[in-house]
């Protein structure tokens, strides 16, 4: 059974750092395409970034509002995937879920975690 | 970056009813588009995958079509557990993009 556990949210002051992380379970993380999406409280769905397996390049892509100030990056020795937020706005507040993609003929957000919520306030 | 447009933002329905629900590029994406499912408190389900293929274990009422800028979910008879926000997604190109969300209310 694929299991994905984020964790690391919280509370941070804007301009401040945080470390999500995701535990991956019950499939071939080495494999893996993994995606983060957010969704800010009472919004829709934010694509935030992605990376890509090691053995396909393991590069990293990111949409433009979180660019320069986000890293994703990965631990296939641990099955865990990560997000570095500096730099940290108010309007980075959301539940932040680690995603497994899927490949059929073209890509989808297959497997979701449940989430952790990062609330950026002073 | 593509802009996905859904209509309508919000739809009341019964028990029973057939449902359709419209998401539109800005520019044409082929079949590169997903639905997805999402209940309150919940992580987003997988539904339909590249415009018309349904995600296994995800009941035959629900069905998907289109292609290029224009698609539809379609839901042919509303069951309880149904009820519930839809997000279209178009995997065309990066960023991906969702539109704003459907949410289907009794």
């Amino acid at each position: 059974e694929v299991q994905l556990v984020e964790s690391g949210g919280g509370l941070v002051k804007p301009g401040g750092s945080l470390r999500l992380s995701c535990a991956a379970s019950g499939f071939a993380f080495t494999n893996a395409w993994m995606s983060w999406v957010r969704q800010a409280p009472g919004k829709g769905l934010e694509w935030v970034g992605r990376i890509k397996s090691k053995t396909d390049g393991g590069t990293t892509d990111y949409a433009a509002p979180v660019k320069g100030r986000f890293t994703i990056s990965r631990d296939d020795s641990k099955n865990t995937l990560y997000l570095q937020m500096n730099s940290l706005k108010t309007e980075d507040t959301a539940v932040y879920c680690c995603i497994l993609e899927g490949y059929i003929r073209g890509w989808f957000f297959d497997y979701w975690g449940q989430g952790t919520l990062v609330t950026v306030s002073s | 970056d593509i802009q996905m447009t859904q209509s309508p933002s919000s739809l009341s329905a019964s028990v029973g009813d057939r449902v359709t629900i419209t998401c539109r590029a800005s520019q044409s994406i082929s079949s590169y588009l997903n639905w997805y499912q999402q209940k309150p408190g919940k992580a987003p389900k997988l539904l339909i995958y590249t415009a018309s293929s349904l995600q296994s274990e995800v009941p035959s009422r629900f069905s998907g079509s289109g292609s290029g800028t224009d698609f539809t979910l379609t839901i042919s008879s509303l069951q309880p557990e149904d009820f519930a926000t839809y997000h279209c997604q178009q995997s065309y190109s990066i960023p991906y993009t969702f539109g704003q969300g459907t949410k289907l209310e009794i």
